[in-house]
């Protein structure tokens, strides 16, 4: 059965101060790894998609990188308004997205 | 461009009744998948649908359902509602054949009391 875990489940940070999630994953046959930001009572907002080892995908303050076992989301300088839950999804050759359980990041002024 | 709708926003319902959700796609996504997002198990695939046919399907009992409309669009049923199947529904469409980027909805935040 896939697994994915995420940790830290939670992360308190000053801003300005970088950190990085991590994403820990067994499938078979990875298809892709996905990262999305949930805020609270909304629908998780689609960030990344890598598909392979050694892929690197950027989009402002964030940075997420792949390995064959795990993949780390990195915030550089974060600010207040990078508060939300990340969650990390992998899909398997049968089109299932399995999703971790998320960090909670809060990042105060 | 509109993205992913899905009504009701909030329902109410009592223990045994049954409950339809209803997900309009973004406009020529043909993938449509739903799941379950609670506290405790964090979010769970429920079915995936592309083209009309359900490509897959979580481990969810029989009483979770749904089907795909020839305009994409998608319904989940639940009869004989429990009082854990309490939970935000979410639906995402992905226009790609092989997945990709899933676009989420908003939820229907489902009560059962």
């Amino acid at each position: 059965e896939d697994q994915v875990t995420q940790s830290p489940e939670a992360l308190r940070l000053q801003e300005g101060e970088s950190s990085s999630l991590n994403c820990s994953y067994t499938v078979s046959g990875l298809r892709g790894l996905f990262w999305y930001r949930q805020d609270p009572g909304k629908g998780p907002e689609f960030l990344f998609t890598l598909y392979s080892a050694g892929e690197e995908k950027e989009k402002e303050r964030l940075k997420a990188t792949l390995t064959k076992k795990e993949s780390f989301l990195h915030i550089t300088a974060p600010k207040p308004e990078d508060s939300a839950t990340y969650l990390c999804a992998v899909q398997a050759n049968d089109y299932k997205l399995s999703f971790g359980a998320g960090t909670t990041v809060t990042v105060r002024a | 461009k509109a993205g992913v709708t899905q009504t009701p926003r909030y329902l109410i319902k009592t223990r045994g009744q049954q409950v339809t959700l209803s997900c309009s796609p973004i406009s020529g996504h043909r993938s449509v998948s739903w799941y379950q997002q609670t506290p405790g198990q964090g979010l769970q695939f429920l079915f995936e649908y592309f083209s009309e046919t359900q490509r897959n399907k979580g481990n969810f009992p029989g009483r979770f359902s749904g089907r795909q409309f020839s305009n994409s669009r998608s319904e989940m049923n639940v009869s004989t509602l429990e009082l854990g199947d309490s939970a935000l529904y979410l639906c995402a469409s992905s226009l790609a054949a092989t997945g990709g980027g899933y676009t989420f909805g908003s939820g229907t935040r489902l009560t059962v009391v």
